[in-house]
């Protein structure tokens, strides 16, 4: 199983709605990560968990918030988001790089958020 | 801190020619390099990656991209292009504490 597994799809959601993004892999990957994407640009990371601790966190706004439940599992929790928050929500995970052995991040075919 | 330059925003082309896509990194440390694509409303998939050993790196559908590390580039190339390999295409770096960052990508378009 090389698959990362995102759901939901698609997320319409009012300003003042609380919603989650879930992620889940199988691999045995000790990395995980959240990346935000907005269209025709790169993915820019947010957060970075290593053996289920936050290990970086690129200046996020508190709207948002990720939890790291066990090894297979991340969530990231939406609350107040703005229109701008609309973007695609990515997903990935790799082989813990602490090891010395880092290898690619596979990603999940993410999140499609729409802020209204 | 690392960074990654896409010098290319888009590429044209016409099918069955060569193309090349070009990328450069900046790092003070030992880097990893990788090049991703992306297909239109889906994530990103491995496309090629170099973590050490030849400098000359092979995808399974004829893709290929040679570290050069005195010139600080990772470019990507294929020999002759097919309408599917319409895309964006990104370059990213890490390096040992686990973050990987992306250059802004390269769109390919293959023209009939």
């Amino acid at each position: 199983d090389t698959e990362v597994t995102q759901t939901p799809k698609h997320l319409v959601m009012g300003m003042t709605n609380k919603k989650s993004l879930k992620c889940e892999q199988h691999m045995g990957h000790r990395a995980m990560y959240w990346y935000k994407q907005k269209a025709k640009k790169p993915p820019e990371l947010m957060f970075v968990y290593s053996y289920e601790k936050l290990s970086i966190n690129e200046s996020v706004p508190s709207r948002f918030s990720p939890e790291c439940p066990n090894s297979s599992l991340l969530n990231l929790h939406l609350h107040a988001l703005q229109p701008e928050d609309s973007a695609l929500y990515l997903c990935a995970s790799s082989q813990d790089a602490q090891t010395g052995m880092n290898t690619e991040a596979f990603f999940g075919q993410g999140t499609r958020l729409t802020v209204v | 801190a690392q960074s990654v330059t896409q010098l290319d925003s888009q590429v044209p082309v016409f099918e069955e020619a060569p193309v090349e896509l070009r990328c450069n990194y900046s790092s003070s440390v030992s880097v990893y390099l990788f090049w991703y694509v992306q297909y239109p409303n889906q994530g990103l998939q491995l496309l090629l990656k170099y973590l050490s050993g030849s400098t000359l790196v092979e995808s399974i559908n004829g893709f290929e991209a040679e570290f050069n590390k005195s010139q600080t580039s990772f470019h990507l190339r294929k020999p002759s292009v097919h309408i599917s390999d319409t895309a964006e295409y990104f370059c990213a770096v890490s390096d040992i504490t686990d973050k990987l960052i992306f250059g802004t990508g390269t769109r390919l378009q293959v023209f009939p």
